[in-house]
């Protein structure tokens, strides 16, 4: 069963306090993303990766930080740096020839106490 | 002015209404036009994707791309409540890796 995870569904985090989200995909694709929604926003992007070991900032990458060790694997970590963190952060993926066919994973809602 | 702009609703009609959701948008470079549909806490999903001007049908489902008017759309037939969702517009140049969504519209198909 092709798609893909993220954890946690649910984050609380303190102010000051760094957090990892989690993304994994199965669907061997070698493009990832990580995107940011806000209530009349839209989407906006954080990062985004083509391949292992390499990544590009987005429109919205202060405050944030990822890594691409592994093909399957790409992790947001959102810094103390980051002042406006609460948000519904969501993970995709595509393949590197079709980058706007992007799939969506469920998403994790980060709330800062 | 932001690029892609949506109307974020709500739009509430009744089961078995024909459904308009429109984007407008002020780049004339964007070649790739895709309708994601978002329920409520999650993730998007692909719904319909289309290259440069046309139409396109897939079921209930009808994407129109007026790219003279800088003007897409998507059709709905005889809507459901399970249609009810929030319905994301986005749009990409050639050969890049970035999407520029719309706010999203709400859209509520009551029984």
């Amino acid at each position: 069963d092709g798609g893909i995870t993220q954890s946690p569904k649910y984050l609380f985090r303190k102010e000051g306090q760094n957090v990892t989200l989690s993304c994994e995909q199965n669907l061997n694709h070698d493009a990832m993303y990580w995107y940011r929604q806000d209530p009349g926003q839209g989407l906006r992007l954080i990062y985004y990766s083509q391949i292992v070991n390499d990544f590009q900032k987005g429109d919205i990458a202060e405050g944030y930080s990822v890594s691409r060790e592994k093909k399957e694997s790409f992790p947001l970590t959102v810094t103390s740096a980051q002042k406006n963190p609460t948000a519904f952060y969501l993970c995709a993926s595509s393949i590197v020839s079709s980058p706007d066919t992007q799939y969506f994973g469920p998403g994790t809602r980060l709330t800062v106490l | 002015q932001k690029e892609v702009e949506q109307d974020p609703g709500p739009l509430s009609v009744p089961e078995g209404a024909i459904v308009s959701l429109n984007c407008t948008y002020s780049n004339s470079a964007f070649q790739y036009f895709m309708w994601y549909r978002q329920y409520s806490r999650k993730g998007p999903e692909l719904l319909m994707y289309t290259y440069s001007s046309g139409n396109k049908e897939d079921g209930r489902f009808t994407a129109q791309v007026d790219k003279s008017s800088k003007y897409i759309s998507l059709f709905i037939r005889d809507s459901q409540p399970s249609d009810s969702a929030t319905y994301l517009c986005a749009m990409s140049y050639d050969n890049t890796d970035k999407l520029i969504f719309g706010t999203g519209t709400r859209l509520q198909v009551f029984p």
